[in-house]
């Protein structure tokens, strides 16, 4: 089916640990980007991407990296997991109309 | 500092009744507004509006925008338990990426 897809649905770190969150989609859409879900606070950006090789940082950034080499994929790499990271990760893209379509998320426990 | 602030943050309505969701926003370089439904995963695409006083309808849904006064109302009439979800505002600013700035969400349930 076409979409978002992100991997793995769930994950348990440690802290200290460095992992890394697989977002694909098959839209051929040019934006991408990485949310956080946490209760109370909504939905809040990360990183984004306008496209391959390009991206920038949301309101959110510290703590995390990302690249985008193809239009497809857009990892987010965890450097050196906190407590503080503990959420749901959303991963969207959208072409330029604002419709975003969202993975499914990955749960995040850092303990 | 972009901010958009929905009411209420929760409520609970029984099947049939009506309910209004309510979204304001303060950005810059505003583009459009968006209203997603979460259930247990990934929010899914309501309505985009970016046009004053054109009113959006899916359905039982329906959603209205006001650029001048800075918010949106997100009406779901014949409320049915299919409805229950938390309601997601989102306005998009342009200035690169188009991003996405989100409120807290409004709790719905409805109950037989």
């Amino acid at each position: 089916n076409a979409g978002v897809t992100q991997t793995p649905k769930f994950q348990v770190l440690k802290t200290g640990q460095s992992m890394t969150l697989q977002c694909a989609q098959d839209m051929n859409h040019e934006y991408m980007s990485w949310y956080r879900q946490d209760p109370g606070m909504g939905l809040r950006l990360i990183h984004y991407s306008v496209g391959a090789g390009i991206t920038d940082q949301g309101e959110v950034p510290n703590g995390y990296n990302v690249s985008r080499s193809t239009t497809e994929d857009f990892p987010l790499r965890l450097l050196s997991a906190a407590p503080s990271q503990t959420s749901v990760y959303f991963c969207a893209s959208t072409r330029r109309d604002g419709r975003y379509t969202f993975g499914s998320g990955t749960r995040l426990t850092v303990v | 500092e972009d901010k958009v602030v929905q009411s209420p943050l929760s409520l609970v309505v029984h099947e049939g009744d009506t309910v209004t969701l309510n979204c304001s926003y303060e950005v810059t370089n505003f583009r459009s507004l968006l209203w997603y439904k979460q259930e247990k995963k990934a929010p899914t695409f309501l309505f985009m509006l970016t046009s004053s006083g054109i009113e959006k309808k899916s359905g039982r849904l329906s959603s209205i925008l006001d650029k001048k006064e800075l918010f949106s109302i997100l009406n779901i009439t014949a409320t049915q338990t299919g409805d229950s979800a938390v309601y997601l505002c989102a306005v998009e600013i342009t200035g690169g990426g188009n991003k996405l700035t989100f409120g807290t969400g409004t709790q719905l349930k409805v109950e037989l």
